[in-house]
């Protein structure tokens, strides 16, 4: 059975950081794994997508690296700003989709 | 343009009554997801439709049925409802699955289920 885990429950840094939130699974049969963000009160959205043959995807200031063989999964965020503040949720999947509990980012000004 | 829609957006009722949660996506897809996200946020999911045929049903008590009357909607309807009913849904959508490593979920805003 899939297990994913995140760590840190929750990472609070001043604007203009760099920082690595970690994600980890059990089972590295899988087919791709997705990062998403959730904002309060709103739905999740799809950051970056890593195929199970990739090793990183990088959109503007992410970039998600997937280490299959070790079952783990970073995602980096450069410069990070206010805006970035939300929770953050790693999805592995394998014969379905299976989702951490998500590490939720707090960006000082 | 929203791409993935569900209403309400909350919904507080008492327990015993029943009530459906709507979905449509107007992406194209032809997979579509109910999942549920509990108080201690751990999302999971419940339902997964491709082209109206149910694929996925995970351990849901049969109160939980969704209907999918085409594949741009995917409706819950849940009867005799229960206090530990009470959660955020959200539904989802996404290309083929067989397409496994190209499926990119995309999630509607919620519908957060209060059982009083």
């Amino acid at each position: 059975k899939q297990e994913v885990t995140q760590i840190p429950a929750a990472l609070s840094v001043p604007e203009g950081e760099n920082l690595v939130l970690n994600c980890s699974f059990t089972d590295s049969a899988i087919y791709n794994l997705q990062w998403f963000r959730q904002d309060p009160g709103k739905g999740l959205t799809s950051l970056l997508l890593i195929q199970s043959s990739q090793r990183e995807q990088t959109s503007g200031r992410l970039n998600a690296s997937l280490d299959k063989s070790s079952g783990r999964s970073t995602l980096y965020i450069a410069a990070s700003q206010p805006g970035d503040s939300a929770t953050y949720l790693c999805a592995v999947r394998s014969e379905k989709l299976v989702f951490g509990k998500g590490t939720k980012l707090t960006v000082n000004p | 343009d929203t791409a993935v829609s569900q209403t309400p957006k909350y919904l507080v009722t008492q327990m015993g009554n029943d009530k459906s949660i709507k979905c449509e996506q107007n992406l194209g897809h032809d997979t579509m997801y109910w999942y549920k996200q509990d108080s201690k946020k751990f999302l999971k999911i419940m339902f997964s439709y491709n082209n109206k045929e149910l694929i996925i049903n995970e351990t849901v008590p049969n109160r939980f049925s969704p209907k999918s009357p085409d594949k741009a909607h995917l409706n819950l309807h849940i009867n005799s409802l229960e206090l530990g009913d009470s959660a955020v849904y959200f539904c989802a959508s996404s290309p083929w699955p067989g397409q496994a490593t190209n499926e990119k979920l995309f999630f509607g805003s919620g519908t957060q289920l209060s059982v009083l």
